[in-house]
């Protein structure tokens, strides 16, 4: 049962560097979301795809890219690294927005 | 303003005690809503759905008044294992919003 997988689990990058953080589902779910959880914010929306070929931008996606290669795999991408980008990025996936969302175990990036 | 806010506690309950946690939207137009757990920043997990008319799952009890832009989780008797952050959560036009939690801590 992997459910939704996301690679890798720990990163530490230095100003500027460029990094993708994968995830991928097999519960064969149209919609998937990238946020971001720093102490105190709770978990802020930074792109989602509520359809495999469409990408829509969230509360804050300055800094990121993001890629819906297929249905399954929906990949964040941080170009140009920030100390500001520190944080615990969770992927999830969801039948439809309205369904039962399911994560991933989370990334924890620090950028030095 | 937040688009979904929560009291973010810490709510320090003895066992056994009943707590109400509360969360307010500001889009009206919102169309589903629900109560996720997380424990110590791991991912978090589907509590329970909330549904217009109410709906009780053991312990816990969630509401919804839409009227008053407002959702509501009761959790009676409490147990140690209920520790842990509450975040409520909004569904609006294919984004899953979520508030920045309540933190619950239930002691002996």
């Amino acid at each position: 049962n992997a459910g939704v997988t996301q690679t890798p689990k720990f990163q530490v990058l230095k100003t500027g560097q460029s990094m993708t953080l994968q995830c991928a589902q097999d519960m064969n779910h149209n919609s998937m979301y990238w946020y971001r959880q720093d102490p105190g914010m709770g978990l802020r929306l930074i792109y989602y795809s509520a359809s495999e070929g469409t990408t829509d931008k969230g509360e804050v996606p300055n800094g990121y890219n993001v890629s819906r290669l297929n249905k399954r795999e929906f990949s964040l991408r941080l170009e140009s690294a920030a100390p500001s980008q520190t944080s615990v990025y969770f992927c999830a996936s969801s039948q439809q927005g309205n369904t039962e969302a399911f994560f991933g175990q989370g990334t924890r990036l620090t950028v030095v | 303003r937040k688009e979904v806010e929560q009291d973010p506690g810490p709510f320090n309950v003895p066992e056994g005690a009943t707590v109400a946690f509360n969360c307010t939207y500001s889009n009206s137009a919102s169309q589903s809503f629900f109560w996720y757990r997380q424990d110590c920043r791991k991912e978090p997990k589907l509590l329970m759905s909330v549904y217009s008319s109410g709906n009780e799952d053991g312990r816990f009890t969630a509401q919804l008044n839409r009227a008053s832009q407002y959702i509501s989780l009761l959790i009676r008797d409490s147990k140690l294992s209920d520790s842990a952050t509450y975040l409520c959560v909004v569904w609006y036009r294919g984004k899953l919003i979520f508030g920045q939690g309540t933190e619950l801590s239930v002691k002996p």
